[in-house]
């Protein structure tokens, strides 16, 4: 099945700097991955997403990358502002029969003015 | 449009108790999916139930288990809690049955299980 590595677990950056998250995943099958932010208490939200026969997707000052030679996708944050702190998560489908994500362990972003 | 909904939000239990959760999805969403959220091992998934059909299932124990109902609605049930059940229980709704950019997972707020 597929399995998804994210790293790092945690990052702190100050106010205005970029932050970078990176995570592979196993099954070369896999067409579809989304980037979830929880907030502290709150649940998951879906803030991006990219499929397979895209390289890049961008939304304001969140992008995300895909390399599918190499089996890895990125969340590139641009001037991070203080209400990007969260825990996010990247996931990856469980198979190509449903709607189930595996997801990584998250990374907690801590942003400091 | 009401959001994913779930209940109860909190609960404590006790060794060897069992428990029910409760996960009404998004009105004309027939997918529910669950997941477990606890500090160190993230998000795992549990299972995912489509049009009343158990479609997937993660490593967990046969104590976990699950049902969807013809309304859509889900119910997950753990039986012999142990302590290391104590975690975050989430419920995702998505309109269809395929993971994709037209098809995104909504999580509800979850339901906190507290074993004692």
């Amino acid at each position: 099945g597929e399995n998804v590595e994210q790293h790092p677990s945690t990052l702190s950056v100050q106010e205005g700097d970029s932050a970078v998250i990176k995570c592979t995943y196993s099954d070369s099958a896999s067409n579809y991955f989304p980037w979830y932010k929880q907030e502290l208490g709150k649940r998951p939200q879906l803030i991006i997403d990219i499929r397979s026969n895209v390289g890049e997707k961008k939304d304001q000052r969140i992008a995300v990358t895909l390399n599918k030679t190499a089996k890895h996708f990125s969340l590139h944050i641009t001037e991070t502002q203080p209400e990007d702190s969260a825990v996010y998560f990247c996931a990856a489908p469980a198979n190509q029969a449903g709607t189930a994500l595996i997801f990584g362990k998250g990374t907690t972003l801590s942003v400091s003015s | 449009k009401a959001g994913v909904t779930q209940t109860p939000r909190y609960l404590i239990k006790t060794r060897g108790q069992q428990v029910t959760l409760s996960c009404s999805p998004i009105s004309g969403h027939r997918s529910v999916s669950w997941y477990q959220q606890t500090p160190g091992q993230g998000l795992q998934f549990l299972f995912e139930y489509f049009s009343e059909t158990q479609r997937n299932k993660g490593n967990f124990p046969g104590r976990f288990s699950g049902r969807q109902f013809s309304n859509s609605r889900s119910e997950m049930n753990v039986s012999t809690l142990e302590l290391g059940d104590s975690a975050l229980y989430l419920c995702a709704s998505s309109r269809t049955g395929r993971a994709s950019g037209a098809n995104v997972l909504t999580f509800g707020a979850g339901s906190r299980l507290t074993v004692l």
